[in-house]
């Protein structure tokens, strides 16, 4: 079983739809939990990060952790083709480890 | 500006031809990393360096080695390439180690092998 899993997709969706992207997660240690945006041969930029279960919003985007069910999502309203990309769920496992590890990555396409 | 900046962006070797990859930095990071990324895949982490300390991950194949003559600079090397080593080459830079410390990526170099 991998240590974090993520519906690859591809998800494809119309301009101004809500997107729900989701990962789960098995080991309780992780407690730092992040959302990064992947381009098209790009590098990963960060989009979101938090710590506690609960939600966090920025502008159209909201992370919610359930660290009791072991469940994060990222959700988008008013979606925009220029977000379409690859969203990739990243965790850190408490502790000065330096490792983060992330899940698959889910492939978003959003149509105009 | 870009701060994380990876050169070159495509690079394509021969089986067997040692290639040099490179990372330079303006953050002033104490930390750079190496993944590898393979086609959707998730990142995966080859080792760090915290300044001159370098730390491996345990599965990552003695063919990949990595130096960072300076804080700025950081390059990974593949001795002897195969196919399955063809991937996207990402470095990336924090602040410090730690589990709060935010990641900063550059735009990575994909690497062909033939």
């Amino acid at each position: 079983q991998k240590e974090v899993e993520q519906d690859p997709g591809p998800l494809s969706v119309p301009e101004g739809a809500i997107v729900s992207l989701n990962c789960t997660y098995s080991n309780s240690a992780f407690q730092y939990f992040m959302w990064y945006r992947q381009y098209s041969r790009k590098g990963p930029e960060l989009l979101m990060y938090t710590y506690s279960s609960g939600n966090k919003e920025d502008g159209r985007f909201t992370a919610q952790v359930d660290k009791s069910s072991k469940y994060i999502s990222l959700f988008i309203r008013d979606s925009q083709p220029s977000d379409s990309a690859t969203y990739l769920c990243a965790m850190f496992i408490s502790g000065n480890t330096g490792k983060l590890i992330f899940g698959q990555g889910t492939t978003l396409q959003v149509k105009p | 500006d870009a701060m994380v900046i990876q050169n070159p962006r495509y690079q394509v070797t021969q089986f067997g031809k040692p290639v040099t990859l490179s990372c330079s930095q303006t953050l002033n990071h104490n930390v750079m990393y190496w993944y590898q990324q393979k086609s959707s895949q998730a990142p995966k982490l080859l080792f760090h360096y915290y300044d001159k300390d370098f730390n491996n991950e345990a599965d990552t194949p003695d063919n990949f080695q990595s130096r960072r003559p300076n804080t700025s600079f950081c390059f990974l090397d593949i001795r002897s390439p195969g196919l399955g080593d063809a991937a996207m080459y990402l470095c990336a830079t924090s602040r410090d180690l730690g589990a709060n410390e935010k990641l900063f990526f550059g735009s990575g170099t994909q690497l062909s092998v033939l």
